[in-house]
């Protein structure tokens, strides 16, 4: 079936260190796929996005890769601020035309 | 523009009750889903819409009811509230579900 799957949190870190959180997606055909943040009390906003093979999404620092031959889409960022402390979705978008999320995780980023 | 907006924010309900979430938004996005968020869960979807007058089940779409019948509002409904749909709901909005989803504020329901 049609599913994202990533890591569990919570993810703990010191400011200024390296951040990777995991995101694997089954799909059928060319799915979109999006890094989405929640903050605290909010809503889910966009963080960044790729619709194809290869393409690098990023904003505020963080990257993710579309990986056809892996099928992921790991977010990284190369020094975390506290911040960035969030809990963070990676989701999958269609040729179902339903939008699929992944568990989310939590970071939790300390100075 | 205000976005996606939601009402109410906050909501207590007894078992068996029913209530509408109303959910509008003022960008003319065709697609529009409701979500609901758990504690270990995510988000799961509830019900979508690709356009007025066309629904659609998502993965959680027992006890809950939508309809379409403006381009702008997606009123989700609870027909009869359980403890089990005690939860965050969130609506988003957005020109197809490859597009940037725009999320409300969400709305708190409790459920006892």
């Amino acid at each position: 079936g049609n599913s994202v799957t990533q890591m569990e949190g919570p993810v703990t870190l010191s400011e200024e260190a390296f951040l990777t959180i995991n995101c694997t997606y089954t799909a059928t055909g060319y799915p979109s796929l999006f890094w989405y943040v929640q903050y605290p009390g909010e809503g889910l906003q966009l963080l960044l996005k790729a619709t194809k093979a290869d393409d690098k999404g990023s904003n505020k620092g963080f990257e993710a890769t579309y990986r056809k031959e892996t099928t992921s889409f790991h977010l990284e960022k190369g020094s975390v601020q506290v911040s960035d402390s969030a809990v963070y979705f990676c989701a999958r978008g269609g040729n179902t035309d339903k939008l699929i999320f992944g568990t989310g995780t939590r970071l939790q980023v300390f100075p | 523009n205000a976005g996606v907006t939601q009402t109410p924010k906050f909501q207590v309900l007894k078992t068996g009750q029913s209530m509408t979430l109303q959910c509008a938004q003022d960008m003319n996005h065709e697609y529009m889903s409701w979500y609901r968020q758990d504690p270990g869960m995510g988000l799961r979807l509830i019900h979508y819409s690709v356009g007025a007058g066309i629904t659609d089940q998502g993965e959680v779409p027992n006890g809950y009811n939508v309809s379409r019948s403006t381009t702008e509002d997606f009123p989700l409904r609870l027909l009869s509230a359980a403890p089990s749909q005690t939860s965050v709901y969130f609506c988003a909005s957005s020109y197809g579900s490859k597009e940037t989803q725009y999320f409300g504020p969400g709305t708190r329901l409790l459920v006892l």
